[in-house]
């Protein structure tokens, strides 16, 4: 089975101030790798996905992951943040072709932008 | 185009009620999952229903149960309401949920609070 850790359950960072999310996966076969964000009072939306192909992965906001096999890790970076960056992120996996295997999700990392 | 839509979006019971909630997936999905979200466990698997199917099923007691209707809309009803049972509940919609690379498209959530 496949399983995901996000290593911090928190991280503050000023306004403008790079930060990274950390997210491993723990898996015996190939997988889909998946960020999503949930603003407060709101459902989860799609940051960024990877499938195949170049392990440096664009998404929505300025966010990009890269895609480390040997580490099995996916860590979700962004070079300046803004305080409407304020959120909780998730790390998913998935297993291609694997029929109805849900999507499992890490426990979230809350990232709090301090002006 | 219309998102996921998921009502009541607020509600209380008590516990020993039950409950039903709603979820209308976007025009043209034929796959809803739904998921429980708590401080403590974080998303948690729920079920997954595809043309009126239940495809896949988490670690839940039969008190959880769900249902999905002819144009894709689905239900979850939890009997026997117990305080645990206190939870964001999210649906979830993709275009067919087989080969792991549709996305998951979220509902804003149903907030239950059992008192």
């Amino acid at each position: 089975a496949q399983s995901v850790t996000q290593l911090d359950s928190q991280v503050p960072v000023f306004e403008e101030a790079p930060v990274e999310l950390r997210c491993n996966y723990s898996s015996s076969v190939s997988v889909y790798l998946f960020w999503y964000v949930q603003y407060p009072n709101q459902g989860l939306q799609l940051l960024l996905k990877y499938l195949s192909g170049s392990t440096l992965v664009k998404g929505i906001n300025g966010f990009e992951a890269e895609f480390n096999k040997s580490q099995t890790s996916f860590h979700l970076r962004k070079p300046s943040v803004h305080i409407s960056d304020t959120a909780e992120y998730f790390c998913a996996v998935s297993v291609p072709n694997s029929g109805n295997t849900p999507l499992v999700f890490g426990k979230g990392t809350r990232l709090s932008v301090i002006a | 185009k219309a998102g996921v839509t998921q009502t009541p979006r607020y509600l209380i019971k008590t516990r020993g009620q039950q409950v039903t909630l709603s979820c209308s997936p976007i025009s043209g999905h034929r796959s809803v999952s739904w998921y429980q979200q708590t401080p403590g466990q974080g998303l948690q698997f729920l079920f997954e229903y595809f043309s009126e199917t239940q495809r896949n099923k988490g670690n839940f007691p039969g008190r959880f149960s769900g249902r999905q209707f002819s144009n894709s809309r689905s239900e979850m009803n939890v009997s026997t309401l117990e305080l645990g049972d206190s939870a964001l509940y999210l649906c979830a919609s993709s275009l067919d949920g087989l080969s792991g690379a549709n996305v998951l498209t979220f509902g804003a959530g149903s907030r239950l609070t059992v008192l």
